[in-house]
């Protein structure tokens, strides 16, 4: 199975702040990858596919970047919306795998 | 636009089988991959399975023995399985359309407890 390595667990930021969030894959799936933002009791939503390409409907402030082995989500200037949990998804192999998540706290 | 609607059991003893339906409306159901994911209480993600267009099923490692997949064309349906259900399969079960899923189900907590 492929593991995906998210970093950091949690991280605290200010409104305004630019964060950066990082999915390594134990083994290269092209650009397999997507993010996908969870608030407390819902379901969670993409905003990012294929490692790079801006879900419909998602603010332009979230980019996502990388292939192979190393992905990143990055916010250019958080909102107070954003603060939530993010998780990566690799869909290149069986069985398809998740991060272990980011939660996005206000400082 | 397109939009899943699942339901099943909410509560279920130890050893019972889980089973579980999704209903796709406002979208084609052909051509498409259709997963299961779940998240246990205060827990990550975690892929279940998927079935593609031609009926094919892949699952989670872990899951694989107890886990089955299926679809109901002739109703735009997907329904989860799994048997032999332990505490540990306590969670929210997520129906959703894709491999990297854009679209997803409301979501139905599913509590296995004696």
């Amino acid at each position: 199975d492929i593991q995906m390595t998210q970093s950091p667990s949690s991280l605290s930021a200010s409104v305004g702040d630019r964060v950066t969030i990082t999915c390594r894959a134990s083994q290269g799936i092209r650009n397999d990858l997507g993010w996908y933002q969870q608030k407390p009791g819902k379901a969670p939503k993409r905003l990012i596919y294929a490692a790079s390409s801006l879900q419909s409907g998602v603010p332009s402030r979230f980019s996502g970047s990388g292939s192979g082995t190393e992905f990143t989500l990055t916010i250019s200037s958080l909102q107070p919306e954003d603060f939530a949990t993010y998780y990566c998804l690799q869909y290149n192999s069986y069985p398809r795998t998740f991060g272990q998540g980011t939660k996005l706290e206000i400082k | 636009q397109v939009q899943l609607q699942q339901w099943g059991a909410g509560l279920l003893k130890p050893s019972e089988t889980l089973s579980l339906t999704c209903a796709v409306y406002g979208g084609s159901f052909s051509g498409y991959y259709w997963s299961w994911i779940r998240q246990p209480p205060g827990k990550g993600l975690e892929w279940i399975g998927e079935i593609n267009p031609s009926g094919s099923t892949d699952y989670n490692t872990s899951l694989k023995s107890r886990v089955t997949i299926s679809v109901d064309r002739s109703k735009n349906q997907f329904s989860l399985k799994l048997s032999s259900v332990i505490a540990a399969d306590t969670a929210v079960y997520y129906c959703a359309r894709g491999s990297g899923p854009a679209v997803w189900g409301q979501g139905t907590t599913v509590t296995v407890s004696s």
